[in-house]
């Protein structure tokens, strides 16, 4: 079966430092894979997503930016944080796109920016 | 730009009461429609997908249905316990990611 492993599950970081989390998948290849943030009482928010190897999109122009240097791995870096990161971030995958893709979480890192 | 609405944003109900939680989007042209639950402090924990093709989908005391046309998806929990106290969130999938709804926050009272 598939699993997802998202780490750290919390995180406490001073402004100017920098970010990584990470995100990987086991038991599926050539996964969909997707960054999440969710702000407090408001929806989630796609960061980025990729469809493969070194493939990143990006959603939103931000502070933030993405890798993937394995199939199944999925980076989420920050060179200098702003107090706007904190928030909930959730990674995601799925398979290839269709009427049955379903999408299946991570269980989130709660950052906070100080 | 797909726009997704979840009405109300919370609920208080007494258990064993049902529960109708709501979700619009503006954009009828979805491959699936996914409902989420998450615990405070938790990631998301997929309920049911519903493809496009589709009118309904039940799993235990959960059943969806989905009116493509109109943009709109309807979430009943039957019977509910204080273990369904959770929110939910409805999302859409579209091109090639998911596009969520703020969310509907249910407690339900023992």
């Amino acid at each position: 079966s598939q699993t997802i492993h998202q780490w750290p599950a919390t995180l406490v970081q001073p402004v100017g430092s920098p970010l990584s989390l990470e995100c990987t998948v086991e038991g599926t290849s050539n996964p969909n894979l997707y960054w999440y943030r969710q702000a407090a009482g408001r929806g989630l928010q796609l960061l980025f997503y990729s469809v493969g190897i070194g493939q990143i999109s990006s959603e939103v122009p931000q502070n933030l930016s993405a890798s993937r240097p394995q199939d199944r791995q999925f980076i989420l870096s920050s060179k200098k944080l702003l107090l706007s990161d904190s928030g909930f971030y959730l990674c995601a995958w799925s398979v290839r796109l269709g009427v049955n893709t379903e999408a299946f979480f991570g269980q989130g890192t709660r950052l906070t920016v100080v | 730009k797909q726009e997704v609405t979840q009405i109300p944003a919370a609920l208080s109900v007494p258990e064993g009461e049902n529960l109708v939680l709501n979700c619009s989007f503006t954009d009828s042209a979805i491959y699936n429609l996914q409902w989420f639950r998450q615990d405070p402090g938790k990631g998301l924990t997929s309920l049911l997908l519903i493809q496009s093709s589709q009118r309904e989908q039940t799993s235990g005391r959960l059943n969806a249905s989905l009116d493509k046309s109109s943009g709109r998806s309807t979430l009943y929990i039957a019977a509910s316990q204080p273990g369904d106290s959770a929110t939910y969130l409805c999302a859409v999938m579209d091109d090639y990611k998911l596009s969520f709804g703020a969310g509907t926050t249910v407690t339900v009272r023992a």
